[in-house]
């Protein structure tokens, strides 16, 4: 079955501190993305994963593959009240096919 | 600009009734998705389609129907068979196949209400 699973599902942080969101797959893959969603609002992508060992950085966010691991992390540095929002990763599972799964998605809230 | 343009944003159905979501892209992308966002939950993938007059079922596509007639147009059906259908509906596309950019880009999503 093809899986995809986040953690944790929430978490609260403080301004100022760091901390990883971690996605973990079930099958082959090795291309992972990152989005970003608001309240109400659609998917915004944040980072594109196509090998083993990509890493991309944007602003205070970092993301990094480790495709033998089946685990991509999303890095948090110095968090901000406009983090504050739903991030989701999602795996595709090629295997012939374009599917993407999503994962859980974790919710964050940065507290000023 | 090039985009995926979701319409309506908010569409109300009684029970009973059938209705289609529009979902337009312009990126010249080959693959189409839906999926359905229940609140406080993930995305949980409809139907999705690689190419023109060709679709499959997601993990989720009891009480959907697609169609591909058009490289640029997904629409989604949500039949009266579906007994829960009130959700967020998000469609996206991807694979530039000249570039061969897997990366998906979503509409604005569509909020759907049994009334």
């Amino acid at each position: 079955e093809l899986k995809v699973e986040q953690n944790p599902l929430f978490l609260s942080m403080q301004e100022g501190k760091n901390y990883t969101i971690y996605c973990n797959y079930s099958t082959t893959s090795d291309r992972l993305y990152w989005y970003r969603q608001d309240p109400g609002k659609s998917l915004e992508s944040l980072f594109v994963l196509l090998s083993n060992g990509a890493v991309k950085q944007e602003g205070r966010l970092m993301a990094s593959l480790d495709t033998k691991a089946r685990l991509s992390t999303l890095h948090i540095t110095a968090a901000v009240h406009d983090l504050s929002a739903t991030y989701f990763c999602a795996v595709d599972f090629t295997s012939g096919t374009y599917k993407y799964i999503f994962g859980t998605g974790t919710r964050l809230k940065v507290l000023a | 600009d090039g985009g995926i343009t979701q319409s309506p944003k908010y569409l109300f159905r009684k029970e009973g009734q059938n209705v289609t979501l529009s979902c337009e892209q312009n990126l010249n992308h080959d693959a189409m998705y839906w999926y359905r966002q229940d609140p406080g939950q993930g995305l949980r993938l409809i139907y999705y389609s690689q190419i023109v007059n060709d679709f499959q079922k997601g993990d989720i596509a009891e009480g959907y129907s697609v169609s591909r007639e058009k490289k640029e147009s997904f629409p989604l059906t949500v039949t009266s068979a579906q007994k829960n259908p009130t959700a967020f509906y998000l469609c996206a596309s991807s694979i530039d196949s000249g570039t061969w950019n897997t990366e998906a880009f979503f509409g604005q999503g569509t909020r759907l209400t049994v009334v």
